[in-house]
């Protein structure tokens, strides 16, 4: 089975603090990507990455950058957190699609809960 | 870019019953529409799939069922326990700029009540 790991399952950081959330997949899968979820509005993304180097924006990546400096790891980085960056962040990786090929699914890992007080 | 609208937004059904929850996407592009369950205090997990070029998929007592025509695809549960309580998340996903993007909905909290 594939796994995902998130290191922290729960984050207290005050505003104006620099946070690393950190995602570690053991699959060998090209894409990765960051979500938040808030109540009423779903699953959003902020930023993937479809390979080592590689990073793009998603729907939300503002206040956010991310870093992918090996194949394994994509962390999630707020500069300066702020009290609307409070949310529930998930990772997930994904097996590499090509235009034309089956999608494959995505596989979460179990959430960080950021509290941004 | 794409909308994905899924509801209710929670649904309370008796164990044994059915549930079924409805999601409706904007673009014909779409071409993928996986769902995922997630447990409390876990990430969301695949539970079924269905791919642009099928009209249903069964898995147990889990089906989902889809019309391109109308756009809209569903999530049928029969036979409900209450380990089926959970949050749902429908999915479109398309061809965007050379990679899948997927779009979800904003989920639906099921209750099965034993």
């Amino acid at each position: 089975d594939v796994k995902v790991t998130q290191s922290s399952r729960y984050l207290v950081k005050r505003t104006g603090e620099k946070v690393f959330l950190e995602c570690v997949q053991d699959m060998d899968h090209e894409n990765m990507f960051w979500y938040r979820q808030d109540p009423g509005l779903g699953l959003r993304l902020i930023y993937f990455s479809y390979d080592v180097k590689m990073k793009e924006k998603g729907d939300i990546p503002e206040g956010y950058s991310v870093s992918r400096e090996k194949k394994e790891r994509f962390s999630l980085i707020l500069e300066s957190a702020s009290t609307n960056q409070t949310s529930m962040y998930l990772c997930a990786s994904r097996r590499k699609t090509g235009r034309s090929s089956y999608n494959s699914p995505l596989h979460f890992g179990n959430g960080t809960r950021l509290t941004v007080t | 870019g794409e909308n994905v609208e899924q509801h209710p937004s929670t649904l309370s059904v008796q164990e044994g019953d059915s549930a079924v929850i409805k999601c409706t996407y904007s673009d014909s592009a779409s071409n993928y529409f996986p769902w995922y369950k997630q447990e409390l205090g876990k990430g969301p997990q695949l539970i079924i799939d269905i791919r642009s070029n099928v009209g249903e998929k069964k898995d147990q007592r889990i089906a989902v069922t889809l019309n391109k025509t109308a756009k809209h695809f569903s999530l049928h549960i029969t036979e409900t326990q209450p380990e089926d309580s959970a949050v749902y998340f429908c999915a479109a996903s398309q061809n965007s700029g050379g990679y899948q993007k997927v779009t979800f909905g904003i989920g639906t909290k099921l209750q099965v009540i034993p």
